[in-house]
């Protein structure tokens, strides 16, 4: 299942620096899309979110871009701080037809004080 | 802030043994799934769960597992017959309302282990 990738399996940024995690989708019919954040032996935590209707949302220190055309959505984090360092899922659903996400593999991120 | 619970948080079973993974879901949600993560792959959508019934399921839920709701509060994942490959995270999850904007939460898993 390809439907969303996550081609980086791991960043490495400094404190304070802005961290960029990408991710990349096929299946057109998608129109919500999310971002997930999970520390080891826990669940994952929702973070921020973005409708197919807008191409950026933000929310403290976390922005959403979502570019439509390219099937593209990337997560910016500014500043980056230690106790971001975890792994970012992103996941994406066809809100009108179902209520199931579909998830990427994940990026490690790492940010190094 | 409100969470959801899920025990045990590890359980080790004999392949052909019956599981139930349980969970306690935040108490003003309506919305509950059930998703696993077989180690180094990705995270898997298995069931969701609204009104006292199977609201949508995967290509993975076959008939060997199945979702109750058993008190108003528990919402359980049991698996009949376990197989090897059932070995797995298996993440329970909530939500109030249906529409993503707030997502939804997880709780923090159950490793879920056949030998």
């Amino acid at each position: 299942d390809q439907q969303v990738k996550q081609n980086s399996p791991s960043l490495s940024v400094q404190e304070g620096r802005i961290s960029i995690l990408n991710c990349d989708y096929t299946n057109s019919m998608f129109d919500y899309f999310l971002w997930y954040k999970k520390y080891p032996a826990e669940g994952p935590t929702f973070l921020i979110s973005i409708s197919s209707i807008k191409d950026k949302n933000e929310d403290g220190r976390f922005t959403v871009f979502l570019n439509k055309s390219a099937k593209h959505l990337s997560l910016h984090i500014v500043p980056s701080q230690p106790g971001d360092s975890a792994v970012y899922f992103c996941a994406a659903s066809e809100q009108t037809s179902g209520s199931r996400l579909t998830f990427g593999e994940g990026t490690q991120l790492t940010v190094n004080p | 802030e409100p969470e959801v619970t899920q025990t045990p948080s590890h359980q080790v079973t004999q392949m052909g043994q019956e599981v139930i993974l349980r969970c306690v879901p935040i108490s003003n949600h309506l919305y509950f799934y059930w998703y696993r993560q077989i180690l180094g792959q990705k995270v898997e959508f298995l069931v969701s769960f609204y009104n006292n019934e199977i609201s949508e399921k995967s290509e993975i839920f076959d008939d060997q597992f199945s979702v109750e709701r058993p008190d108003g509060s528990n919402f359980t994942l049991k698996i009949r017959s376990t197989k090897l490959e059932d070995s797995a995270m298996y993440f329970c999850a909530s939500a109030r309302y249906r529409e993503f904007v707030y997502g939804y939460t997880f709780g923090s898993g159950t490793r879920l282990t056949v030998v």
